[in-house]
């Protein structure tokens, strides 16, 4: 089936310094890609969803500035997380759409520590 | 009223179980179901996918769909002790993004 890659799996760093996620699609074009991220024990909670060259759509109270989503290729999407602190620790997951629809595919998600 | 609402459990069943979990939606627009299995620190992984409303098994699993009752199900057969983690139903309408339900845990005790 189709995989979803995302890197780094795993991300520990100091507050105040900026963090890059990758999602890639690996073995199909995404043209839409869905990032989300997870608190313990909690459900998937959408933050944006991104099609391929263009901007970013962002949910109500997700910070645009903050979380920097670039979309620019159909394999590649990637999530910024700037000045980063401890409240940004989190589980974050890309999930990635071809464009005849689906369910999409999730990544294996990125933990994100801010110390 | 949330748009899709799940027990969260925690579940435990014995192995050889069949286990019943559902959820219940109010957006009467939602036309595609999914469940998903997400076992602890990994993503989440698809189980069932359905359009509209019936019935679909695939091996243990089965889904179901009622939107008369704005009402879906995953029953598992046979579980398993791997089968513990937690599922997550999720549905859209449309090319929209998908909406979750909370996720229940289930334990399957051998």
């Amino acid at each position: 089936g189709a995989v979803v890659s995302q890197h780094p799996s795993r991300v520990i760093c100091k507050s105040g310094t900026s963090v890059k996620i990758e999602c890639r699609s690996l073995d199909f074009q995404a043209t839409t890609m869905f990032w989300y991220r997870q608190f313990p024990k909690q459900s998937l909670m959408l933050m944006a969803t991104s099609n391929e060259g263009s901007k970013a759509t962002y949910e109500q109270g997700v910070e645009k500035d903050k979380f920097l989503i670039n979309h620019a290729s159909l394999t590649l999407s990637t999530l910024t997380v700037t000045s980063a602190h401890p409240e940004d620790s989190s589980f974050y997951i890309c999930s990635a759409r071809e464009e005849r629809g689906g369910s999409g595919y999730f990544g294996p998600g990125t933990r994100l520590l801010v110390l | 009223q949330k748009e899709v609402e799940q027990d969260p459990g925690p579940l435990s069943v014995p192995e050889g179980a069949i286990v019943s979990l559902n959820c219940t939606y109010s957006n009467s627009a939602f036309q595609y179901f999914m469940w998903y299995r997400q076992y602890s620190r990994k993503g989440p992984e698809l189980l069932m996918y359905t359009y509209s409303s019936g019935n679909k098994e695939d091996g243990r699993f089965t889904a179901q769909v009622d939107k008369s009752s704005k009402y879906i199900s995953l029953f598992i057969r046979d579980s398993q002790p791997s089968d513990s983690a937690t599922y997550l139903c999720a549905m859209r309408a449309g090319n929209t993004p998908l909406v979750f339900g909370k996720g229940t845990r289930l334990s399957v005790i051998a």
